[in-house]
């Protein structure tokens, strides 16, 4: 089942932060976080796996609440790069490792 | 190293035609994933391959689609007697591990079925 991204818009002024939130209502093994621009292929950003904690790296971090089966995506200080659709792909376990993906959140990174 | 790479990138088909779809995959890597993206979606997946072997094809739409992965490494998507329906990115993904891993995407091929 796909899994519900919210918002599935925002735009920013550089140097705001922004939450990406992905729901599911099935129990998940791990999410991966996408960035994507417009007629490229998806940037991978992060994983994390069930019972893992928050990761981050440079101004960009995730988390995931198992209770809850949502996973969020924070992006502080933005920059002009950072601009895209921001994709989560949840896994659900077992033996094909396939990825179900959101519909996506778009986001716009003004001057 | 070189990423995961596509050809062609762009792939203009009469409706009823047959195409063929290249995806070469990182070198090394065992798991091979396509996944189709309509315009404004997310990527769906089609079907995904471990080393040669197709483990799972839940995902293919119809009959007329065949991918293949001969000798683990380069992969074949086919659409036969292509529909208007089927135009989309077709995106391919490789993975080195048979576990929960990063899946590092090519740029994908863009059909335009006429």
């Amino acid at each position: 089942q796909q899994p519900v991204q919210s918002p599935q818009a925002v735009i920013l002024r550089e140097g705001e932060d922004a939450v990406i939130n992905c729901s599911s209502s099935k129990a998940l093994y791990s999410v991966h976080w996408y960035r994507q621009k417009h007629g490229e292929a998806p940037v991978f950003l992060m994983i994390l796996l069930k019972g893992g904690e928050q990761k981050g790296h440079d101004k960009i971090s995730a988390s995931f609440n198992e209770k809850k089966q949502q996973s969020s995506l924070y992006l502080t200080a933005s920059q002009l790069s950072y601009s895209g659709t921001y994709f989560c792909g949840t896994d659900l376990g077992g033996s094909n490792y396939k990825l179900t993906f959101g519909k996506g959140t778009l986001l716009t990174v003004n001057p | 190293g070189a990423g995961v790479s596509q050809s062609p990138r762009y792939k203009v088909a009469k409706r009823g035609q047959d195409v063929a779809l290249r995806c070469d995959p990182i070198s090394g890597h065992v798991s091979l994933f396509w996944y189709q993206q309509a315009l404004g979606q997310g990527p769906e997946f089609l079907t995904y391959f471990q080393n040669e072997a197709q483990l799972d094809k839940s995902g293919l739409p119809s009959d007329r689609f065949f991918a293949e992965r001969p000798e683990g490494s380069v992969s074949t998507l086919k659409i036969q007697r292509t529909q208007q329906e089927d135009s989309a990115v077709y995106l391919c993904a490789s993975s080195a591990q048979l576990a929960a891993d990063t899946q590092y995407f090519g740029p994908g091929t863009r059909l335009t079925v006429l």
